[in-house]
């Protein structure tokens, strides 16, 4: 079964700075890659996802990922924080065989100081 | 377009009480269904899925049951509430089917449901 690691729970950047948070996953093959973002209170909104062929995908608002299968990671980047991106983002991996359900992991909050 | 609506947004029920959430989508014919709760720190746990009319699979032990009376609508339910049950719950869809477009999933906005 998959699993999904976000190590980390809480974040804080400065605006302007870079950003990246981590996301581990388990699978046996490749997996489907997912972030989401989630506003307080709102629903979860796909940034970007990864699925094969080109290891970096860009995504809405500004983001990216790299998929590196030799770490099991798929991070997620943006060179310059603007204070609106302070939400929760959600890693998730889904199997490309079998029922498609995607597993998420335990989300980093991301805050923003100006 | 497909959108997906999901009621109440806020919901406070006394320990004890019945609960139904209810979720429908548009814009989309036999998608495959989806219920998560969201407790804080513990990330978006699945609940039940559903690949079609009547049709509900349970991924873990609850108090809560599924159903799905029709093609695009989906209702979480309880009969009686326990504390423990408070969380935020999210409806989803993907597309019915195998591969890349049947595993990305599109959520509804959430309830907040607090048990007191």
């Amino acid at each position: 079964a998959q699993s999904v690691t976000q190590p980390d729970i809480h974040i804080t950047v400065s605006e302007g700075a870079s950003l990246e948070l981590r996301c581990n996953y388990s699978y046996g093959a490749t997996p489907y890659l997912f972030w989401y973002v989630q506003s307080p209170g709102q629903g979860l909104q796909l940034l970007l996802k990864y699925f094969s062929g080109d290891t970096l995908v860009q995504g809405i608002k500004g983001f990216e990922a790299e998929f590196k299968r030799s770490q099991s990671s798929f991070n997620l980047r943006k060179p310059s924080v603007h204070w609106s991106d302070a939400a929760e983002y959600f890693c998730a991996v889904g199997a490309p065989t079998g029922f498609q359900k995607l597993v998420f992991g335990t989300g980093t909050r991301l805050l923003v100081s100006p | 377009s497909q959108t997906i609506h999901q009621w109440p947004a806020t919901l406070v029920q006394p320990v004890g009480s019945p609960l139904s959430l209810e979720c429908t989508v548009e814009g989309t014919s036999n998608p495959n269904l989806y219920w998560y709760r969201q407790a804080a720190g513990r990330g978006l746990q699945l609940l039940f899925y559903s690949v079609g009319i009547g049709q509900i699979s349970s991924e873990v032990p609850q108090n809560l049951s599924a159903s799905r009376p029709q093609d695009r609508q989906f209702i979480l339910s309880s009969k009686k509430l326990l504390l423990s049950d408070s969380g935020f719950y999210l409806c989803a869809w993907s597309v019915r089917g195998s591969g890349v477009r049947a595993t990305e999933a599109f959520f509804g906005q959430g309830t907040r449901l607090t048990v007191v």
